[in-house]
């Protein structure tokens, strides 16, 4: 069975400056995509960004990036230029191809103005 | 573009009792997911529906059913509510052979079992 886990259950950044959450993950599989959501208190998840594993360059989007290490089985979500608003529960997740998603226990961003 | 809206918000149920609850998937996405998170933890899979019918189950007792409806709305039944039934129920919808197959999730139902 897929796991997913997060190391960190809760982390925290200076406003502007920049953070890395961890998670790591286990898979037979060569093909699977994986994802980082957030979660607000407001509790709607919300996708940050994907990554699809065949693909060697690291995705980005606006301030969010990844460092997805595939041989290792690590997928990182870097948030440069931390905002207020970034304050949630971050959760890793990974998902074969037309299947069922894992998601990790979480990582709770505090964001210290 | 109408986003995944879940329904009710909240629900209060006693031991034993049977809920539904409801779900609308996204516009132009044909797969649903249900997701249960218990407080301070990652959201489980409970199943997946597509085309109707049930496409994938998590380890969750034959109490815990759903329904896929034509306009690919969806609902998930839990019969027999047990105390640790209490979590937050999530909702996803996808649309399978797209080009992504990302999830996008609702704002979920928060239910309590005394």
């Amino acid at each position: 069975a897929q796991t997913v886990t997060q190391s960190q259950p809760e982390m925290s950044v200076q406003e502007a400056e920049t953070v890395t959450l961890s998670c790591t993950y286990d898979t037979s599989e060569s093909d699977y995509y994986l994802f980082w959501y957030k979660q607000p208190p407001s509790r709607q998840m919300i996708l940050v960004i994907r990554q699809e594993a065949y693909k060697q360059q690291n995705a980005t989007e606006n301030r969010f990036s990844v460092n997805f290490q595939k041989a290792a089985k690590s997928f990182s979500l870097k948030i440069s230029d931390s905002q207020l608003g970034d304050a949630a529960m971050y959760f890793c997740a990974y998902r074969r191809i037309g299947n069922q998603f894992y998601f990790g226990t979480g990582t709770s961003l505090t964001v210290i103005p | 573009e109408t986003g995944v809206t879940q329904s009710p918000t909240h629900l209060i149920k006693t031991r034993g009792q049977q809920v539904t609850l409801r779900c609308s998937s996204q516009s132009g996405h044909n797969t649903v997911s249900w997701y249960q998170q218990a407080l301070g933890q990652g959201p489980q899979f409970i199943f997946q529906y597509y085309r109707e019918e049930e496409n994938g189950r998590g380890n969750f007792p034959p109490r815990f059913s759903g329904l896929q409806f034509p306009n690919y709305s969806s609902e998930l039944n839990v019969n027999a509510l047990e105390l640790d039934d209490s979590a937050l129920y999530l909702c996803a919808s996808s649309l399978r052979g797209g080009a992504t197959d990302t999830q996008y999730f609702g704002p979920g139902t928060r239910l309590t079992v005394l």
